[in-house]
């Protein structure tokens, strides 16, 4: 079965450059999810996407922006990188959360390494 | 706020005992409570879903609880193996938004042979 992918799987970077994380939902999910997970630490919601619109936003910095495409895939984009910023980004597609039980599957993650 | 507690500590187990973990939710009513699965540096898997009308909940050596006056769930592995090893999370839809599911930091389950 189709899974969540999720490009690139690693990213190296440096302070104040910029990067684009990818991701593809499993086929006829209508949400996207993006999650920010440093070492040791539970995912952090950042931002959802339903049907192309933002849904939700969580604690994502005013650097970072996303979008969903008309093809239901998400890009996150994060500027100005700081130090900080390193960690795994992980995409999580659903069905409509409102029909069902909000059931996510993530995929694989991007590692994102500023240096 | 809403807030989402599990046990900080590894829990460290004999093969073939009973694992049982908690999760801990406050100032908020959840509709469901879902467990995933999480291994290092992979996404998490999800394992469980326990509506607020359910007790409790079986899926093969895995079994869920939910008791929405205590504000808890508690997630059990039967019959625990080293493969069972890994971080579980227990995870909340925001009370804001269906949209948003919250996790909890995880407890890390360490089976021993």
């Amino acid at each position: 079965a189709a899974g969540v992918i999720q490009s690139p799987r690693h990213l190296i970077k440096e302070k104040r450059e910029t990067a684009t994380l990818k991701c593809y939902p499993i086929p006829r999910h209508d949400t996207v999810y993006w999650y920010q997970q440093g070492p040791g630490q539970d995912p952090q919601f950042l931002i959802s996407f339903y049907e192309k619109m933002q849904s939700d936003k969580g604690s994502i910095p005013d650097r970072f922006s996303a979008q969903q495409f008309s093809d239901y895939h998400s890009e996150l984009n994060m500027s100005s990188l700081e130090l900080g910023d390193s960690a795994l980004y992980f995409c999580a597609s659903s069905l409509t959360p409102a029909l069902n039980t909000g059931e996510l599957f993530f995929g694989e993650g991007s590692r994102l390494t500023v240096l | 706020s809403q807030k989402i507690e599990q046990n900080s500590e590894a829990l460290n187990i004999q093969e073939g005992k009973t694992a049982t973990l908690t999760c801990n939710y406050t100032n908020y009513s959840p509709a469901y409570l879902q467990w995933y699965r999480q291994d290092p540096g992979r996404g998490p898997v999800f394992l469980l879903l326990i509506r607020e009308n359910e007790k409790e909940k079986r899926k093969e050596r895995l079994k869920v609880t939910f008791d929405t006056t205590l504000k808890q769930s508690l997630f059990h592995i039967t019959a625990s193996q080293p493969a069972d090893s890994a971080t579980y999370l227990c995870a909340l839809p925001s009370y804001s938004s269906a949209s948003k599911i919250i996790f909890g930091s995880g407890t890390r389950l360490s089976i021993r042979p």
